[in-house]
């Protein structure tokens, strides 16, 4: 069975920095991009980024380029999102989700993470 | 960035209806169009992929159309477990695949 398991639940203060995690398994982890999907209280999904595990590849959205990291550990089949300083604006859910396909363009996420929920608060 | 538009947001509608969802591209994206279901504290998850490929194990009642800019989910004869947020999203080109802002759908 394909999952992606994420890491737990985080309370921090504005400032701190911060790394969550994804790991996968049944398949074959560096075959596929991963990405990571934010989701603010009571609002809609954000794409934030993909990276191929394989070789690091990464792409970010706009939106986000600058405001996270994405990186990746083939060696343990884990994806991490990082900050360097935390905002109370970046408190959401955030998901992570392997990137699939058959063609160019044809391309979707699945399955994905249970979520990680990220709360930042003085 | 393509802008992905969805209506109406929100939507009643009862046990046995039949529902259409719309979505709406900024710019032509060929058939390049995926649609999510997301219930309450859960991961969305896929359901159609491709405007109208159904991905495996979703019930036929699900149904996607379009190509180019406009877009449509239906739900034939809408169940209790169809009571769920739906996204549309993207996927033509280059990254960022954009998501729509999502259609509520509620029990009447």
């Amino acid at each position: 069975e394909v999952q992606l398991v994420q890491s737990g639940a985080e309370v921090k203060k504005p400032g701190e920095s911060l790394k969550i995690s994804c790991k996968g398994s049944g398949y074959s982890f560096t075959s596929y991009w991963i990405g990571w999907v934010r989701q603010m209280p009571g609002k809609g999904l954000e794409w934030m980024g993909i990276i191929y595990p394989g070789d690091s590849d990464t792409r970010y959205s706009p939106s986000f380029q600058g405001q996270v990291t994405i990186s990746a550990d083939k060696s343990i089949s884990t994806v991490y999102l990082q900050w360097s300083s935390l905002k109370a604006s970046d408190t959401a859910m955030y998901y992570c989700a392997r990137h699939v396909g058959y063609s160019y363009g044809y391309e979707w996420f699945d399955p994905w993470g249970q979520g990680t929920l990220v709360t930042v608060s003085s | 960035d393509i802008q992905m538009t969805q209506s109406p947001s929100s939507l009643s509608a009862s046990v046995g209806d039949r529902v259409t969802i719309a979505c709406r591209a900024s710019q032509s994206i060929n058939n390049y169009l995926n649609w999510y279901q997301q219930k309450p504290g859960k991961a969305p998850k896929v359901l159609i992929y491709a405007a109208s490929s159904l991905q495996s194990g979703v019930p036929s009642r699900f149904s996607g159309s379009g190509s180019g800019t406009d877009f449509t989910l239906t739900i034939s004869s809408l169940q209790p477990e169809d009571f769920a947020t739906y996204y549309c999203q993207q996927s033509y080109s280059t990254p960022p695949y954009t998501f729509g802002q999502g259609t509520k759908l509620e029990i009447k």
